[in-house]
């Protein structure tokens, strides 16, 4: 089966700080793709940054990066600087390589608050 | 700005009483995805469409079906309610199914069962 933990339901970071969120996954698969997906309060889900498991260089976006350990099945997510705008419940979620199987398996989320 | 849209945005039907959900996409995707989320729960994929051709998840209760009429608009429908499918249900597209497109998300449509 394959799983998503994100064991932390809640994080609180202050404003221009930095905070990593974690998870961690299983599958058996070899060939897959990891992401990091944002859901502001009462707006739609936007995709933060994607990691593909056969490339070891750890994917970043702006203020966004990911700790990718393949080995250990783990990948963080780490905000720099803070903003007001990043209080958000995010989702980590992976997708395995399948085509008409191929489906996104999220894990449960976590909210994350910015204090200014 | 090409995107998904979701109609209604929050919905109240009551108990037994069919409800239908739209999803509407300027991206011209081929693939429509319904998920169901549910409060502090991670989404969970209902079915899918890549063009015409329906895929249903295995675990997904006869309940729910869909509809895909042309590209541009999918359809949730839920036959008779319950009160355990109160929930936010999650529309969204890509271009192909597979792990290199990015999924697109609407905003969600906010079901309550009374």
């Amino acid at each position: 089966a394959q799983t998503v933990t994100q064991s932390q339901p809640e994080m609180s970071v202050q404003e221009a700080e930095t905070v990593t969120l974690s998870c961690t996954y299983d599958t058996s698969e070899s060939n897959y793709y990891l992401f990091w997906y944002k859901q502001p309060p009462s707006r739609q889900m936007i995709l933060v940054i994607r990691q593909e498991a056969y490339k070891q260089q750890n994917a970043t976006e702006n203020r966004f990066s990911v700790n990718f350990q393949k080995a250990a099945k783990s990948f963080s997510l780490k905000i720099s600087d803070s903003q007001l705008g990043d209080t958000a419940m995010y989702f980590c979620a992976f997708i395995t390589n399948t085509g008409a199987n191929s489906k996104l398996t999220f894990g449960k989320g976590i909210t994350l608050s910015v204090r200014p | 700005d090409a995107m998904v849209i979701q109609n209604p945005r929050y919905q109240v039907t009551q108990f037994g009483k069919p409800v239908t959900l739209s999803c509407s996409q300027t991206l011209n995707h081929n693939v429509m995805y319904w998920y169901q989320q549910k409060s502090s729960q991670a989404p969970k994929l209902l079915f899918h469409y890549y063009d015409k051709d329906f895929n249903n998840e295995a675990d997904t209760p006869d309940n729910f079906q869909s509809r895909r009429p042309n590209t541009s608009f999918c359809f949730l429908d839920i036959r008779s309610p319950g009160l355990g499918d109160a929930a936010m249900y999650l529309c969204a597209t890509s271009v192909e199914r597979g792990a290199r497109d990015e999924q697109y998300f609407g905003p969600g449509t906010r079901l309550t069962v009374t």
